[in-house]
């Protein structure tokens, strides 16, 4: 079955500072690629989310990379805002059963003022 | 939009007792889904309705757990009997019934089997 590896599991930046973090899934068949924020005591937010026939996606301060020939994925969070402070998972599943996500196991990022 | 109320917050038991989730859905999703979050880790799914029908449940412990949605809209999540493993935060999910859509999660039951 799918397997999703998320790096690092913590990532400390200064406030202002960019933020990247990666993932790569084993499944070639998988072709959906969310990302989610969870805050303490929250349930996981979706932030992005990208599809295997994009290859970037862009959202204001986040964008999404995704390489389908390594079987890799990225977040990239410019300017760093205490708020981005959270746990975030990366996520991958098939068409056709896409409630079915497979997570990896969560970046918590701490973003000093 | 209302999001995904769940209910309790909080839940701690003994090892062998019952426990039950409530789960209401935003309005109009069609598909709902139970997933179980352990400490450290990210969430895995449990069981997935489509309606009132499973369309997923292949996860499922199903001697221990069980899941209903009744009448296409809330759903509720049982365990019985407990065990020490089943600690764990119980996240639901929904969506429109429509391809590709993403899930909105609710915060969360945290339980806690001593």
């Amino acid at each position: 079955g799918e397997n999703v590896e998320q790096h690092p599991s913590t990532l400390s930046v200064q406030e202002g500072d960019s933020a990247v973090i990666k993932c790569t899934y084993s499944d070639s068949a998988s072709n959906y690629f969310p990302w989610y924020k969870q805050e303490l005591g929250k349930g996981p937010q979706l932030i992005i989310d990208i599809r295997s026939n994009v290859g970037e996606k862009k959202d204001q301060r986040i964008a999404v990379t995704l390489n389908k020939t390594a079987k890799h994925f990225s977040l990239h969070i410019t300017e760093t805002q205490p708020e981005d402070s959270a746990v975030y998972f990366c996520a991958a599943s098939k068409e056709g059963s896409q409630g079915n996500l497979i997570f990896g196991k969560g970046t918590k990022l701490s973003v000093k003022p | 939009e209302a999001g995904v109320a769940q209910s309790p917050r909080y839940k701690i038991i003994e090892k062998r007792q019952s426990v039950a989730f409530w789960c209401n859905p935003i309005s109009g999703h069609a598909t709902l889904y139970w997933y179980q979050q352990i400490l450290g880790q990210g969430p895995k799914l449990l069981i997935q309705f489509q309606n009132n029908g499973v369309v997923d449940d292949s996860q499922l412990p199903k001697d221990r757990f069980s899941a209903e949605r009744l009448k296409g809209v809330d759903s509720t999540l049982k365990i019985q009997p407990a065990k020490l493993e089943d600690s764990a935060v119980y996240l639901c999910a929904s969506s429109p019934a429509y391809y590709n859509s993403p899930l909105h999660f609710g915060n969360g039951t945290r339980l806690t089997v001593t």
